[in-house]
């Protein structure tokens, strides 16, 4: 069936650095993809999606590249923010009609 | 924005008591909301799926008449764990879906903790 591998955290980065939060896929068909964002106390947001190879999904600074080559949709923001700190899930939507969600990866900024 | 809110946010339950669970769309009306299950350091895993006045549909390995999902109105649906056990502690989400938006778009309640003594 679908599946959805993401690194495990916690990643721990200080402000202003490069982060990258890889995420790789197992669908059948052509999913789409999909970043979501969970803050301390609160729901998954959505943070940006891809519906097809090649798309770029972007955000609040934040970038993933629908790779089909390489099943992959890697997250990455060029400058972290304190308030960055979450936990982030990659998701797909495929042909089974459900979301399948990646374990998260919790995401610690120190200032 | 959307906003789904969950009730309570957490519960301790003794083992054998039943505990429900309330999902609310505060802001639209939800024709559809899904209900899901996760384990420390795991992910969201879907138990079932309930459609506004229909049964909901259960995944497979569920338990429905552990699980019990009622969505009687277009912003309330409620999940009661039945006869809880401490292997039924874990952290439930729901989310919903309005009318009119594509299949994967959905809002995300807060989640609830729940520890089963």
């Amino acid at each position: 069936g679908d599946s959805v591998t993401q690194m495990e955290g916690p990643v721990t980065l200080s402000e202003e650095a490069f982060l990258t939060i890889n995420c790789t896929y197992t669908a059948t068909g052509y999913p789409s993809l999909f970043w979501y964002v969970q803050y301390p106390g609160e729901g998954l947001q959505l943070l940006l999606k891809a519906t097809k190879a090649d798309d770029k999904g972007s955000n609040k600074g934040f970038e993933a590249t629908y790779r089909k080559e390489t099943t992959s949709f890697h997250l990455e923001k060029g400058s972290v923010q304190v308030s960055d700190s979450a936990v982030y899930f990659c998701a797909l939507w495929g042909g089974g009609f459900k979301t399948i969600f990646g374990a998260g990866t919790r995401l610690f900024v120190k200032a | 924005g959307a906003v789904v809110s969950q009730h309570p946010s957490w519960v301790i339950c003794k083992s054998g008591t039943s505990v429900k669970i309330e999902c609310r769309s505060l802001d639209f009306q939800a024709t559809t909301m899904f209900w899901y299950r996760q384990f420390p350091k795991q992910s969201l895993m879907l138990m079932a799926t309930s459609n506004e006045g229909s049964k909901a549909t259960y995944e497979q390995g569920v338990e429905k008449d552990k699980f019990l999902i009622n969505h009687a109105s277009l912003t309330l649906s409620t999940l009661t764990v039945t006869s809880a056990h401490p292997e039924d502690s874990s952290f439930y989400i729901c989310s919903a879906r309005a009318r009119g938006l594509g299949p994967h778009e959905q809002f995300f309640g807060p989640g609830t903790r729940l520890t089963v003594l």
